[in-house]
């Protein structure tokens, strides 16, 4: 069974970056090929996909990633895979930023569901 | 980006009773070189992360009650509940996967 762990700070002041990192275990992150996202849940606004990375034996296609054009100015992801973890930086952040975080496990093609979820870490942005 | 509308945006049905959770995309999901549908449908508890239920429109996840149906097809498309259970209180969201960025319905809240 596939897990998911995501954590990081609670709180980031205005135009500070934000990183967070999921944490997987029940499998390598390396392994099998899926795209691994992160997804954002705005209060009052609901889900935004913010983007994702594909991990393959393929040395050609590991670490694709795929952004959110609304966001992709200002986010990384990267997959450190000898510690089964994804990361996410945001920078410049502001209020508008403020959501709880989840890293999901999608398929081994690009336009997949989203099998696997962390159970969220929530991010404040405030001075 | 697709735009997906769910309607309504809550609904309070009863226990045994029958819901029914509209999702409309603005621009069509359906992948004609496969005829697949690329909407998914998920469940949300109250501080609990995305469930997946629904994909392809109408697959039911592995482990999912036949209560929960989806059908639709092209930009409009339905998720029913049957014999509605005190646990399905919930919100519900719908995605399109067929183009990134993948987008979302804004969700419904299912009250009992």
């Amino acid at each position: 069974q596939v897990q998911l762990q995501e954590s990081g700070p609670g709180l980031v002041k205005p135009s500070q970056t934000l990183s967070l990192t999921c944490s997987v275990s029940g499998g390598s992150i390396g392994s099998g090929g899926y795209y691994w996202n992160w997804i954002r849940l705005i209060p009052g606004k609901g889900l935004e996909w913010i983007g994702a990375i594909s991990t393959t034996g393929l040395t050609s296609y590991t670490g694709r990633t795929f952004y959110n054009p609304s966001l992709e100015s200002r986010i990384s992801i990267s997959v450190d895979a000898s510690k089964s973890q994804l990361s996410l930086s945001l920078t410049s952040v502001t209020a508008a930023d403020t959501a709880i975080y989840y890293c999901a496990r999608g398929g081994v093609i690009v336009s997949s569901t989203l099998d696997y979820w962390g159970q969220g870490t929530l991010v404040t942005v405030s001075s | 980006d697709i735009v997906m509308t769910q309607s309504p945006d809550s609904l309070a049905v009863s226990l045994g009773e029958r819901a029914t959770i509209n999702c409309k995309s603005s621009q069509t999901v359906l992948y004609n070189s496969n005829n697949r549908n690329y909407l998914a449908w998920y469940q949300q508890k109250p501080g609990q992360s995305p469930k997946l239920l629904i994909y392809w429109a109408s697959t039911r996840e592995s482990g999912v009650p036949d209560r929960f149906s989806g059908s639709g097809s092209g930009t409009d498309f339905t998720l029913t509940i049957t014999n509605l259970q005190a646990e399905d209180v919930a919100v519900y969201f719908c995605q399109q996967y067929e183009t990134i960025p993948y987008t979302f319905g804004q969700g419904t809240k299912l009250e009992i």
